[in-house]
Formats: structure tokens, sequence, C-alpha cells
């Protein structure tokens, strides 16, 4: 079944504690993408890769950092967490430039006290 | 840079009233591809649809129809017959096409309430 895994889904943590929101899929996306999701916000893209290696900020990067050695993972990693960081991430893999689908994770839910 | 608007927040209707939810871009691309996605209460984001800024054309799917037209830079979503099982958030999102195709912005969102 083609997916998109997140984990963990529900994280609680403090200011400062390091931690890694890993990403996978299993559908040899070359493209694959960050999001967080707040009220009223909407969707805001945190990074995105488009290769293996390839990385870019999309429009809320700060605090964030990503790393993309092999094809089918993309962690999300926050090295110093704050509060402004609680909210619902989501990972994302997408088939081919011209495809229009993103296929999405099911969410990681992040609260950092 | 690229945006999406979506100006309704809220929706509330009764079931069975057909409601449209709209959704304004801004792009400076000509090639591009707009979304809708349904985030029902249980979170998942549901693909809906995908528009190609070259076809204008209309699309049905059963309830769901929606209207893009490039010259008001609009992508509006109506569902008919509104059930309560179309209870959810929705998003209208747009990526570029190009060497940038890996920006997507999606819109704010609007959460419909559908009554029984």
């Amino acid at each position: 079944e083609a997916q998109v895994t997140q984990n963990p889904r529900y994280l609680i943590t403090v200011t400062g504690k390091k931690l890694t929101v890993t990403c996978s899929q299993n559908m040899n996306h070359e493209y694959m993408s960050w999001y967080r999701q707040d009220p009223g916000l909407g969707l805001r893209q945190i990074y995105y890769s488009m290769n293996v290696e390839v990385t870019d900020k999309g429009d809320v990067p700060e605090g964030y950092k990503v790393s993309r050695k092999e094809k089918r993972n993309f962690p999300l990693i926050l090295e110093s967490p704050s509060p402004n960081q609680t909210s619902l991430y989501f990972c994302a893999s997408l088939g081919g430039k011209n495809t229009g689908e993103l296929f999405f994770g099911e969410g990681s839910r992040l609260t950092v006290l | 840079a690229q945006k999406v608007t979506q100006a309704q927040t809220e929706i509330s209707v009764v079931e069975k009233e057909d409601v449209t939810l709209d959704c304004v871009y801004e792009t400076r691309d000509t090639t591009y591809y707009l979304f809708w996605y349904k985030q029902p209460p249980s979170g998942e984001l549901v693909f809906l649809i995908r528009r190609n800024s070259f076809d204008e054309q209309n699309e049905i799917s059963g309830r769901y129809s929606w209207n893009f037209q490039k010259s008001t830079s609009s992508f509006n979503f109506t569902i008919t017959a509104s059930q309560v099982v179309d209870s959810a958030v929705y998003f209208c999102a747009l990526r570029a096409g190009g060497t940038s195709y890996g920006k997507l912005t999606f819109g704010q969102g609007t959460i419909l309430t559908v009554h029984p």
C-alpha cells in the first residue's frame, strides 16, 4: 500500500530538548516536504526536498532542520524546540514534477512545554 | 511570491443546502496547479482535485464541482446537497510549475459545518 509514514504521531516535550520527527514514503518519490498546521493559518511549508541531498526552505523554516540522505526518508529536526513550535506537522511526497497529488502522512501533533 | 486566500473562515449550513467555498490565488507563474484538500475531524488530508493552469474546464464529481476562472484567479468549490459527512476543513492550494514546483502554498482553510 502506497503510504507516507510519520513518527511519532503524538509527542509532548520540553523547551530545548532536541527531537526528530521521521517521515518515510514507499512510493519512490523524489519530492518530499514538511508542513505545519496552525489554527487560522492553514498549512505552511517548512522545508522541501526535490531529490536526495537537495533541500530548500519553505515559508517558515526558522527553528527547523531537515536532511535527505536517501530517497525514502525526510526527517524533520528541531534542535532546540520552543513553545511556538507546538503544532500539527505533516509530511508529504509527490510523484513527479507534474504529478499534482501530494500524498500526506497522518500528521504528528507536537507540544512543546 | 504566491498566495492563496480563502475568504470564508467558517461556513455553517443545513443538510441538503448547496454551499460554495471560495478560493482566490496570486502567482506570477504562467504554469501552475491548483488543488483542493479535505481535512475531516479525524485529521488526515484527503486529496479532492487538481487543476492545471492551462485547463480551465470545470469539473463535476458526484456532488462536488469546481469552477476555475483564470480571469478572476479563482478556483471555487461547490458542494451540492450537502451532507453531515461533508463537515470538515477544506483547503485550497497552489503549486508553481517549472523550476519552482517545490513551493506549495495553502489557503487558511474553510471550516464547513453541515447540520442535520
